[in-house]
């Protein structure tokens, strides 16, 4: 069946380094990918989307691509805050139809 | 402001004593889902509903109901809450398939 598999965490960074965290995914079809953040105590909110292949999404310094390929829509940053320390849920959708599928979530924290 | 309202946002009960989650959406969104988020299973779909009277089951639906009378609320019922349902509890909203979920800020639950 569909499913989304991402790196397991946590990721401890130091302030201004660079960031991936790595999705992949498995679906029949072709679906929109997402990532979404959860910052301490709050519900998930969208950092970027992507619908269609070599697609990129970006947001807040934030970026993935849709790679097709691969099967893949790993996340990157180039240098990090510590405002960035959350929770980062890889997700994808199919128009069409109403469910959508998450990771397990991966918990970044960033050191000053 | 376009927002989900969850409440209680924290909720502490006894095996049993039947409990009601509250969700509202001011979006006049068609779609509302309920999740769970547990350490290492990330995100899991409890119920979903595509319109008033339109509800179904997700990936975890037992122990749980939903009703969904009115488009902008939708409740979460646990008729006889047990320890396995001790969780975060998210509502959702969005307006059509493969766009972004709107979540609510999370109802964390204890049953003892």
């Amino acid at each position: 069946g569909d499913s989304v598999t991402q790196m397991e965490g946590p990721v401890t960074l130091s302030e201004e380094a660079f960031l991936t965290i790595n999705c992949t995914y498995t679906a029949t079809g072709y679906p929109s990918l997402f990532w979404y953040v959860q910052y301490p105590g709050e519900g998930l909110q969208l950092l970027l989307k992507a619908t269609k292949a070599d697609d990129k999404g970006s947001n807040k310094g934030f970026e993935a691509t849709y790679r097709k390929e691969t099967t893949s829509f790993h996340l990157e940053k180039g240098s990090v805050q510590v405002s960035d320390s959350a929770v980062y849920f890889c997700a994808l959708s199919f128009s069409g139809t109403y469910k959508y599928i998450f990771g397990t979530g991966t918990r970044l924290k960033v050191l000053a | 402001e376009a927002q989900v309202t969850q409440n209680p946002r924290y909720l502490i009960t006894v095996t049993g004593k039947k409990l009601t989650v509250t969700c509202s959406q001011n979006m006049n969104h068609e779609y509302m889902s309920w999740y769970r988020q547990d350490p290492g299973l990330g995100l899991r779909q409890i119920y979903y509903s595509m319109n008033v009277e339109v509800t179904d089951k997700g990936d975890v639906p037992e122990g749980y109901k939903v009703s969904r009378k009115e488009k902008r609320n939708f409740p979460l019922i646990l008729e006889s809450p047990s320890p396995n349902q001790t969780s975060l509890y998210f509502c959702a909203s969005r307006r059509t398939a493969a766009e972004k979920l709107f979540f609510g800020s999370g109802t964390q639950l204890s049953v003892l």
